[in-house]
């Protein structure tokens, strides 16, 4: 069965702070696509990057940055120098492999993040 | 290019009471899932759907129905309504078939639901 943890329920940073949002995985699939999403207070959820269980490669997208490691199952998301427009409910997603495009996705229980001025 | 739309944003019924909510997904976009999220809690998946038929159905029970039309939009039936119902309910759309296998789902901004 997939399962996803985010242990952090709220966190609460200062302005040009950097923060970790951390992500723990279960699967029993070799195949697996991980995902990260924001939550803003508008609802919709916003897509930020998805990961194939093959790559193992960190990225970085300007202030945004993603550590996957395979040998712990976390798939963690970094925020350089935080700005208040950071401030969301932050989502990690696994989606196992399947005869077809499979949109039974597992979501965490998110992450609040709060970036105070 | 507009993204996924919902109606209504919101909606207030009273336990017992069936309701329909309805997306029209992304443009070029032909699978509609469907997403439950309750306050506090990640979205749960309740189903998919493409060419007009459910796929995939998560843990839900039958009071949840839905369908899709041939222009690709999607409904999503509740049927005898139960306090435990009011969430928000996102509509996800994706094509079926992408490049790079998995595609990412693009979300609504949902129907926020609310049983009294």
């Amino acid at each position: 069965a997939q399962k996803v943890t985010q242990a952090q329920t709220e966190i609460s940073v200062v302005e040009k702070e950097d923060v970790t949002l951390d992500c723990v995985y279960e699967t029993r699939d070799t195949t697996y696509y991980l995902f990260w999403y924001k939550q803003p207070p508008s609802g919709e959820l916003v897509f930020l990057i998805r990961r194939n269980s093959f790559d193992e490669q960190n990225e970085i997208s300007g202030r945004y940055s993603w550590n996957f490691q395979k040998s712990t199952s976390s798939f963690n998301f970094t925020i350089t120098a935080s700005q208040v427009v950071d401030s969301a409910v932050y989502f990690c997603a696994l989606s196992e492999k399947g005869s077809m495009n499979n949109n039974d996705m597992r979501f965490g229980a998110g992450t609040r993040l709060t970036v105070k001025p | 290019d507009a993204g996924v739309t919902q109606s209504p944003t919101h909606l207030i019924k009273t336990r017992g009471q069936q309701v329909t909510l309805r997306c029209s997904p992304k443009s070029g976009h032909d699978t509609v899932s469907w997403y439950q999220q309750a306050l506090g809690q990640g979205p749960q998946f309740i189903f998919q759907y493409y060419e007009e038929e459910e796929r995939q159905r998560g843990n839900f029970p039958d009071r949840f129905s839905g369908h899709q039309f041939p222009n690709y939009s999607s409904e999503l039936n509740v049927n005898a309504l139960l306090l435990g119902d009011s969430a928000l309910y996102l509509c996800a759309s994706s094509p079926m078939w992408g490049a790079q296998g998995f595609e990412k789902l693009f979300f609504g901004s949902g129907t926020q639901l609310s049983v009294l």
